[in-house]
């Protein structure tokens, strides 16, 4: 398996404009996360999803953060309008759950966000 | 909520030491992990355990439950194994990551 896939690997936009993080989760795998990682935070939880149902959000900072998963292979993270703070890295991780008893996550190589 | 407690914070050593990270959380959890993230930035789990002690080629860790704190011990360092090591607990599929110890092994 190729792993989590993460796109694009860097991002650098201006203030203001929308940004559209995407994943590809490994393939049998029934959660999918999304994570934040700042110098000031470290590691943050951002949303997760089980079987492509939003299961916990409380980690969104706020309304300008949105997540969805159409699909079993691939989910988004929307940032509209972006900030200066939120620039970070921003990881997508898969795990494979119950099926497989097996809940170790598998983190994709990440996407690093500058908003100028 | 949660608190998880590294350290050290930093932790250089000479090629060859044996290194002992640690990590102490507040509250029960379901599980706990191991994470080594690398200059690049890719994060690798090393270990998820929930009792006792697991063991991966030079890597152990062991956790103690009732005392809420967890260990990661590398034998035989190696340059190699410089990174980030990161403890993170888990509530159900919700982790909890400690700010990570960052480690430097010289030659």
């Amino acid at each position: 398996d190729a792993g989590v896939i993460q796109s694009p690997r860097h991002e650098v936009t201006e203030m203001g404009q929308e940004v559209t993080l995407r994943c590809k989760p490994i393939s049998g795998h029934d959660y999918l996360f999304w994570y934040r990682q700042t110098m000031m935070r470290g590691l943050e939880l951002l949303i997760y999803f089980n079987n492509n149902v939003p299961i916990d959000d409380s980690g969104m900072p706020e309304d300008r953060f949105s997540a969805k998963m159409p699909n079993a292979s691939f989910s988004t993270l929307k940032i509209q309008p972006s900030e200066p703070r939120d620039s970070a890295v921003y990881f997508c991780a898969s795990s494979p759950g119950a099926r497989s008893n097996d809940y170790e996550q598998y983190f994709g190589p990440g996407t690093r966000l500058t908003v100028t | 909520k949660n608190e998880v407690e590294q350290s050290p914070q930093n932790l250089t050593a000479q090629e060859g030491e044996f290194i002992t990270i640690n990590c102490s959380y507040s509250v029960g959890i379901s599980a706990l992990h191991w994470l080594q993230q690398h200059p690049g930035g890719g994060i690798v789990s090393l270990f998820m355990l929930s009792s006792g002690k697991k063991k991966h080629g030079r890597l152990i860790a062991t956790i103690n439950i009732q005392e809420k704190h967890s260990s990661l011990h590398i034998t035989a360092s190696h340059p190699r194994d410089s990174a980030v090591y990161i403890c993170a607990v888990g509530y159900g599929n919700k982790l909890v990551f400690g700010a990570g110890t960052i480690l430097r092994v010289k030659s």
